[in-house]
């Protein structure tokens, strides 16, 4: 089975630091894995992907998250937060082996919250 | 180009009443998969489509929740006897054979 956990449920931060939304992940095979967001009363947006390759993965906004394996982990991070990434942020797995290997395995959201 | 679109956007019912809901997915995309979110919760898996297969229902929570889809086209989640605890907003995702899955804006659904 596969599982994805996002231990905070909140982050806050000041509006030009660095922000970082954490997730781990199990699976039994290689992980694709993937950062979403969602503004409020809206569809999820996706923000970016790990396949393979480079562990440091760029996606829209300015974001990019970083793979590494040892770890299980998957963090979200941004050089300096804006006051619109403001969201809710989920994390998700997909385990490429095996059956059902097409379903993605949701954490349970972080809300970001950045301060003026 | 257009992305996922659902209808309606909010759907307000009586208990017992049944519903349906509509997601159009993104021309091409051959897979669809529904998805619920109850509030301050993360995505539920419903159900999964991909071209003529049979669908993945093991989501589904009780025999009141249905789907169907025509090919790679339009899909419909249908509940009947609605309970108040099917109160949610109900996403539907569409992909083409590859990982990243495109999310339409969603349906909420209360159920009075």
């Amino acid at each position: 089975a596969q599982s994805v956990a996002q231990p905070e449920d909140q982050v806050n931060v000041a509006e030009g630091n660095p922000l970082t939304v954490k997730c781990t992940y199990s699976v039994s095979g290689n992980p694709y894995l993937f950062w979403y967001v969602q503004y409020p009363n809206r569809g999820l947006q996706f923000l970016l992907k790990y396949i393979t390759g480079d562990n440091l993965v760029k996606g829209s906004y300015g974001f990019e998250a970083e793979f590494n394996k040892s770890q299980t982990s998957f963090h979200l991070k941004k050089p300096s937060a804006l006051v619109s990434d403001s969201a809710l942020y989920f994390c998700a797995v997909r385990d490429m082996s095996g059956a059902g290997s097409y379903q993605l395995t949701f954490g349970k959201g972080t809300k970001l919250s950045v301060i003026p | 180009g257009a992305g996922v679109s659902q209808s309606p956007s909010n759907k307000v019912t009586e208990k017992g009443k049944d519903v349906e809901l509509r997601c159009d997915p993104i021309s091409g995309h051959t897979a669809l998969y529904w998805y619920r979110q109850r509030l301050g919760q993360g995505l539920e898996f419903l159900i999964y489509f991909q071209g003529n297969s049979a669908p993945d229902k093991s989501g589904l929570p009780s025999d009141r929740f249905s789907a169907e889809r025509t090919g790679e086209s339009v899909s419909t989640l249908t509940i009947q006897r609605t309970q108040q605890e099917d109160s949610a907003v109900y996403l539907c995702a569409s992909t083409l054979p590859s990982p990243t899955q495109y999310f339409g804006p969603g349906t909420r659904l209360t159920v009075l």
